[in-house]
């Protein structure tokens, strides 16, 4: 079966740094997203990557390791805006999102 | 604003009753998806629509039916709605089916059966 695991719940400090990550079990791979999603709202788009590496946007940067099935969303400098959940989704072989729970990220002062 | 709307924005409907949730998107995406969401589980497929015309079956499209008469209209319909189908849902799109093309989300209709 397919299978996308994250962290259920994570804390970190206003101004510190976090990892959230992500790994896959999937029918094919065309991708992996990362979203943002508030409380009570919709999910945003954050990161694609596909080939191996770090994809570095502003304070988020997104890692990708393909024989590893596995992915992390490094937030830094933390701002208490980035209380929210982070959703992982691989595009399988039919270029369908399946997605992760999400991982709810708790920032402190 | 360019964007995809949802309605109702939520909504408290009696087991058994017929509903239709709406999704209207204005960026002439061609490919149209529907998610439910629920605590503690990821976003799931319902159904997707590749290009206006053609619909397809996605992880848990039992009691909904969508169509897709045109580029910019997405409805899911409950036939006759039960409580297991309490949940957020969400339309989405991209502006083509394929690699790389992150999905654009409507801001959820709240959906309680009672």
């Amino acid at each position: 079966g397919q299978n996308i695991d994250q962290p259920t719940e994570m804390t970190a400090t206003e101004g510190a740094i976090v990892q959230i990550n992500c790994t896959y079990q999937t029918s094919g791979f065309n991708g992996l997203f990362w979203y943002q999603q508030h409380a009570g709202e919709a999910p945003t788009f954050l990161s694609y990557n596909v080939l191996d590496g770090l994809e570095e946007k502003g304070r988020f940067s997104s890692f990708l390791s393909r024989s590893k099935g596995y992915s992390y969303l490094l937030l830094k400098e933390l701002q208490m805006k980035d209380s929210a959940s982070y959703l992982c989704a691989v595009m399988d072989s039919n270029y369908q999102l399946i997605w992760g729970a999400g991982t709810k990220l708790i920032i402190k002062p | 604003i360019a964007g995809i709307t949802q309605a109702p924005t939520s909504q408290i409907l009696a087991a058994g009753r017929r509903m239709t949730l709406r999704c209207t998107q204005d960026m002439r995406h061609n490919a149209m998806y529907w998610y439910r969401q629920d605590l503690g589980l990821g976003l799931r497929l319902i159904h997707y629509s590749n290009t206006a015309g053609t619909t397809g079956k996605g992880e848990v499209p039992d009691g909904y039916s969508v169509s897709r008469a045109n580029t910019d209209d997405f409805p899911l319909t409950l036939a006759s709605a039960v409580p297991s189908q309490t949940s957020v849902y969400f339309c989405a799109t991209t502006d083509q089916s394929g690699v790389g093309q992150p999905q654009h989300f409507g801001d959820g209709t709240r959906l309680s059966i009672l």
